[in-house]
Formats: structure tokens, C-alpha cells, sequence
């Protein structure tokens, strides 16, 4: 079975663009959860999506945002980038919206932002 | 002071020691605990979950809570250079809920052989 994939793995913007990160979750999983993860902040929890609704989100601004398709395919876009948006985006996909303990990560989308 | 602490390392040790790396947290409602594995380039993995206090052991690997010192631990025996990753702690207070996970910030760990 495949697992998580999230494309591109590696991005550079600059200050102003905006940037769109795609994450497909393994097959048969619909809860689909977004993280971000700097050496200053850790991992932190930026939205979580089920069944094309946003079930949660984190404390970041409204330049994050998301979507997911029927498929369970997601997508992360941040508008307006900062250099402080600089990160690994992970996300993780689990079969249900109540398995936080059973979800699985991709390998992240690598973005700098200069 | 930050919900999780976490001390970020890096551990140093030679092949076959045990290692005991921990996480201590101001949320006393915590109920869910997690320890995740996270290679270099790489997304975490699940190692560990347990529920309230007490020990759970899965091969090399032990997890240990104690809720009245707000401190929880994992332990790996017969410490191997594969296990060189960075150690994420992860708890919650309800079960299942992504959006409620608190992640420490980690432990890097590197076995020597």
C-alpha cells in the first residue's frame, strides 16, 4: 500500500508569492491533518480535514488556508509568504477523524521562503 | 512556561546502551501520549501510544507515564545506529483528535557504532 505523498518536496518563494502544497493520503483514508514544523516552534498543527470539511484548526493566520477534494486528495495554500513561513509542511492522513493515534505522515514539502 | 518540554539534545550514545530520552507537561487533563520517531528527510512515525499512567512495552522500546510528576519517558534497550532520528513526544487530552495534539519539539539521537 502507498503511502503518503506530498508534492513538491522542495520549494523556494520569495516574500509576497504564495505557495500551494498538495498532499494525497494513503488510500482509503479521509481525515487528512496538516502540520508545520521549524526548529524554533516544533510541530505545530495548522487544519484537519474529513470528508471535505474542515473539522480543526490551528492558531495560524488566514494566509493558511486549505481544501480537500472528494477523493480525500488535499491542498495547503499560503498566501502573501513571509520569511518566517520557512518550514517542513507535513501531512498526515488516518482512516477516520477520531484516529489521531493511527495517522501517518508524508515525507513533507521542504519550503524556504527569501 | 510551554505545555511540553522537551530536551532537544543532542544524545550521544555508543551502540547497545539504553537510552532514555523524556518529556514533561504542564497540562494535567493530558490523557493521550505518543512518542513518534522522525528520520532525517523524513515524516514521524508512530513508536508508542498509551493511555494514562503506567508502562507499555513493544520489543526494544518501553514508554513509561507518570501523571502525578507530569512525565512521561521512553526507553530503548540495546540502542542500535539505526535509531538515530529525532524523538517527537505527543499527548492530548481527547482521544483521536489531531487538532489537539501537542508535540514536544524533540530529541535528536545519534548511535555510535
Amino acid at each position: 500500500k502507498a503511502g503518503v505523498t506530498q508534492t513538491p518536496r522542495y520549494l523556494i518563494k520569495t516574500r509576497g508569492q504564495q505557495v500551494t502544497l498538495s498532499c494525497s493520503p494513503i488510500s482509503g483514508h479521509r481525515s487528512v491533518s496538516w502540520y508545520q514544523q521549524t526548529p524554533g516552534q516544533g510541530l505545530q498543527f495548522l487544519f484537519e480535514y474529513f470528508s471535505e470539511t474542515q473539522r480543526n484548526k490551528g492558531n495560524f493566520p488566514g494566509r493558511f488556508s486549505g481544501r480537500q477534494f472528494s477523493n480525500s486528495r488535499s491542498e495547503m495554500n499560503v498566501s502573501t509568504l513571509e520569511l518566517g513561513d520557512s518550514a517542513l509542511y507535513l501531512c498526515a492522513s488516518s482512516l477516520y477523524a477520531t484516529s489521531a493515534n493511527e495517522q501517518f505522515f508524508g515525507p513533507g514539502t521542504r519550503l524556504t521562503v527569501l | 512556561q510551554k505545555e511540553v518540554e522537551q530536551d532537544p539534545g543532542p544524545l550521544s550514545v555508543p551502540e547497545g546502551a539504553i537510552v532514555s530520552l523524556n518529556c514533561t507537561y504542564s497540562n494535567s487533563a493530558f490523557q493521550y501520549f505518543m512518542w513518534y520517531r522522525q528520520y532525517s528527510r523524513k515524516g514521524p512515525e508512530l513508536l508508542m501510544y498509551t493511555y494514562s499512567s503506567g508502562n507499555k512495552e513493544d520489543g526494544r522500546f518501553t514508554a513509561q507515564v507518570d501523571k502525578s510528576s507530569k512525565y512521561i519517558s521512553l526507553f530503548i534497550r540495546d540502542s542500535q545506529p539505526s535509531d538515530s532520528a529525532t524523538y517527537l513526544c505527543a499527548m492530548s487530552e481527547k482521544a483521536g483528535s489531531q487538532g489537539n495534539l501537542i508535540f514536544g519539539k524533540g530529541t535528536k539521537l545519534s548511535v555510535k557504532p
